[in-house]
């Protein structure tokens, strides 16, 4: 079975912290992807990877930037958080034409 | 820019009764892909059903199985003989063929799902 593993279930982190999420997959996947979930709005893309060091915006990437030095591991960094950023936020990897997610992690920012 | 519209926010059944689930998208393309993803309270994301746009067969997995309707630009997604397990927000996704961004998914905003006893 596909797994990916994100690093957290639970953050609590005040505002201006620099956040780091990490998210890592199993299976050797190519692209990896980095949403945010609210709720009334789905699920938004706020970053996706396409291969190591290769990053590409999603819908609402302001406030966040991303790492990916290894294959199976990227990063979502909030390089000051703010209470607006308070969110659940979701990884997912994509094998097969099919994306597989992670647990999530539910961040607040305080 | 493709859109996925879930019009309920809330949705209740009766254990045992069939319940379905709408969901509407707007898209200028002629293939691409179609999902319902379940996130029960553990938060895990579960792929329920695929359908590609190509194939006028309506997808099937055991009691869930969806109305594709491609002129409609319609997916609903039928779940018979409800259990209790299946109470979670559903959340309905398209994928483009084509267009860049990893083949990322675009989301409708989700429809909670309450199983009554």
């Amino acid at each position: 079975d596909v797994k990916v593993t994100q690093s957290s279930r639970y953050l609590v982190k005040r505002t201006g912290e620099k956040v780091f999420l990490e998210c890592v997959q199993d299976m050797d996947h190519e692209n990896m992807f980095w949403y945010r979930q609210d709720p009334g709005l789905g699920l938004r893309l706020i970053y996706f990877s396409y291969d190591v060091k290769m990053k590409e915006k999603g819908d609402i990437p302001e406030g966040y930037s991303v790492s990916r030095e290894k294959k199976e591991r990227f990063s979502l960094i909030l390089e000051s958080a703010s209470t607006n950023q308070t969110s659940m936020y979701l990884c997912a990897s994509r094998g097969a034409n099919l994306q597989y997610f992670g647990a999530g992690t539910r961040l607040s920012v305080l | 820019a493709q859109t996925v519209t879930q019009s309920q926010p809330e949705m209740s059944v009766q254990e045992a009764e069939t319940v379905t689930l709408s969901c509407t998208y707007d898209t200028s393309e002629s293939d691409y892909y179609l999902f319902w993803y379940k996130q029960p309270p553990s938060r895990q994301m579960i792929l329920v059903i695929r359908q590609e746009a190509y194939k006028q067969q309506n997808a099937t997995e055991n009691r869930f199985s969806v109305n594709f309707q491609k002129a409609a630009k319609s997916f609903s997604l039928k779940i018979s003989d409800s259990q209790l397990g299946d109470a979670a927000m559903y959340f309905c996704a398209y994928r483009s063929l084509f267009t860049g961004g990893g083949n990322k998914l675009t989301f409708g905003t989700g429809t909670q799902l309450k199983v009554e006893l």
